[in-house]
């Protein structure tokens, strides 16, 4: 059974950083792209970033790139979200997730963590 | 790429058949994706590659469409399918959801 778990969320000030770790398990980690989608109160969804399986590949989105960086450790099963000068506009619950196949271009999101809730405020 | 969702609300009744439009600004051949949320839960996908049905999702589930404009219509509503539904294209980085389009009962 696929189970991702997401942790790190937290209340962070305007300016701060922080960092989402995602443990899997049930699966071939290291074959898997992985992905992050958030998604702020009351609003929908917003794709963060993917990072293919061996971690070579990354894509951003707009609203992140710069600020937000996608890693991850294959050897622990774990896909990081590294966020820096974070905003107000970057309060959500961010989900892990892994897609149907490998790659997630041309797939989708079929296995989501429970989400953590990343607060930005002063 | 921005994909736009019609309608944003919808109320319908159960037994009601319910489509819902997705329209991409460029065309996205047909990788388009489809997910169900419901309040407090991570979403569910549905419908992947536009038409193909997630494995354990209903059959009252079906989607269409190719290039700009694409429909998932749920044939027979049913009480467990009141929630919000998105749409994502996965044809070009970076990916996009629609705006969603919340289904209520009447």
């Amino acid at each position: 059974e696929v189970q991702l778990l997401e942790s790190g969320g937290d209340l962070v000030q305007p300016g701060g950083s922080l960092r989402l770790s995602c443990t899997a398990s049930g699966f071939t980690f290291s074959a898997c792209a992985m992905t992050w989608v958030r998604q702020a109160p009351g609003k929908g969804l917003e794709w963060v970033s993917v990072i293919s399986g061996s971690g070579s590949t990354t894509f951003y989105a707009d609203s992140v790139q710069g600020r937000f960086t996608i890693s991850r450790d294959n050897s622990e099963n774990t896909v990081y979200l590294q966020m820096n000068s974070l905003r107000a506009d970057d309060t959500a619950v961010y989900y892990c997730a892994r897609p149907i196949s490998e790659t997630l271009q041309y797939s989708g999101v079929k296995y989501w963590g429970q989400g953590t809730l990343v607060t930005v405020s002063s | 790429i921005q994909l736009t969702q019609s309608p944003s609300f919808l109320s319908a009744s159960v037994g009601d058949r319910v489509t819902i439009t997705c329209r991409a600004s460029q065309g996205i051949s047909n990788y388009l994706a489809w997910y169900q949320q419901k309040p407090g839960r991570a979403p569910k996908l549905l419908m992947y590659v536009a038409s193909a049905l997630q494995s354990g999702v209903p059959s009252r589930f079906s989607g269409s469409g190719s290039g700009t404009e694409f429909t998932l219509t749920i044939s027979s509503l049913q009480a467990e399918d009141f929630a919000t539904y998105y749409c994502q294209q996965l044809n070009t980085y970076p990916l996009t959801f629609g705006g969603g389009t919340k289904v209520e009962i009447k």
